[in-house]
């Protein structure tokens, strides 16, 4: 079964830094660009960054040069390197497989949430 | 405010067809890029229901289908069931945004 499962998510004060993970089973990983997208509690689902299976990464204007994707074939795991926390990027992360040619999502974990406050 | 534009709410009695619809611009749906549904159930992440414009992925219920025509897309749902409440979204892709995979805003759909 395909699987992926968010962690990292936590309280973290404005301008802080957060490193949320991505654990992926049940597929060739290697074989597959993987993105992240967020969700604001009520709100509508934002896409956040992409990163193809050899590396190449694509950015929100709304998080470039503050958020890094980044991935490890070999741990079969995706990160997402958060600095400069704003309250704005408070939200639940979700992790998604990505059909990186079809530009869609295929297979989505459950999410960890980010809150950012003082 | 979203890319894609939907409406905020619909509803409909069980056994009904809805009709959820998606407006892009020039530099996504009108450019020719396809457009996929979402499905996301209260509290759950969300769900692939819809794929290039009309493909449903397995396990998916024939119920659901896809279209698109010009800057928008729609997707219907018939014989609306109470299980079918939920929250709507469509996504594209936008030439105009670096790596840009775009959503609607979403639409909450209603079972009376």
């Amino acid at each position: 079964e395909v699987q992926l499962w968010e962690s990292g998510g936590g309280l973290v004060q404005p301008g802080g830094s957060l490193r949320l993970s991505c654990a992926a089973s049940g597929f060739t990983f290697s074989g597959y660009a993987m993105s992240w997208v967020r969700q604001v509690p009520g709100k509508g689902l934002e896409w956040v960054s992409i990163i193809s299976g050899s590396g190449e990464t694509y950015y929100a204007d709304s998080v470039k040069g503050r958020f890094t994707i980044s991935r490890d074939n070999s741990r079969k795991t995706l990160y997402l390197q958060m600095n400069s926390l704003r309250a704005e990027d408070t939200a639940l992360y979700y992790c998604a497989r990505d059909q990186i040619f079809y530009y869609y999502m295929d297979v989505w974990g459950k999410g960890t949430t980010v809150t950012v406050s003082s | 405010q979203s890319v894609l534009t939907q409406s905020p709410s619909m509803s409909g009695a069980p056994g009904q067809r809805v009709t959820i619809s998606c407006t892009g611009d020039s530099s996504n749906i009108g450019a020719g890029h396809d457009v996929q549904w979402y499905q996301q159930l209260p509290g759950k992440a969300p769900k692939l229901l819809i794929h290039g414009n009309t493909n449903r992925p397995s396990g998916v219920p024939d119920r659901f289908s896809g279209s698109k025509s010009g800057t928008s897309a729609s997707l219907a749902i018939t014989g609306l069931q109470a299980e079918d409440e939920a929250d709507y979204y469509c996504q594209s892709y936008d030439s105009s945004l670096s790596g840009s995979r775009v959503f609607g805003g979403g639409t909450k759909l209603i079972v009376l």
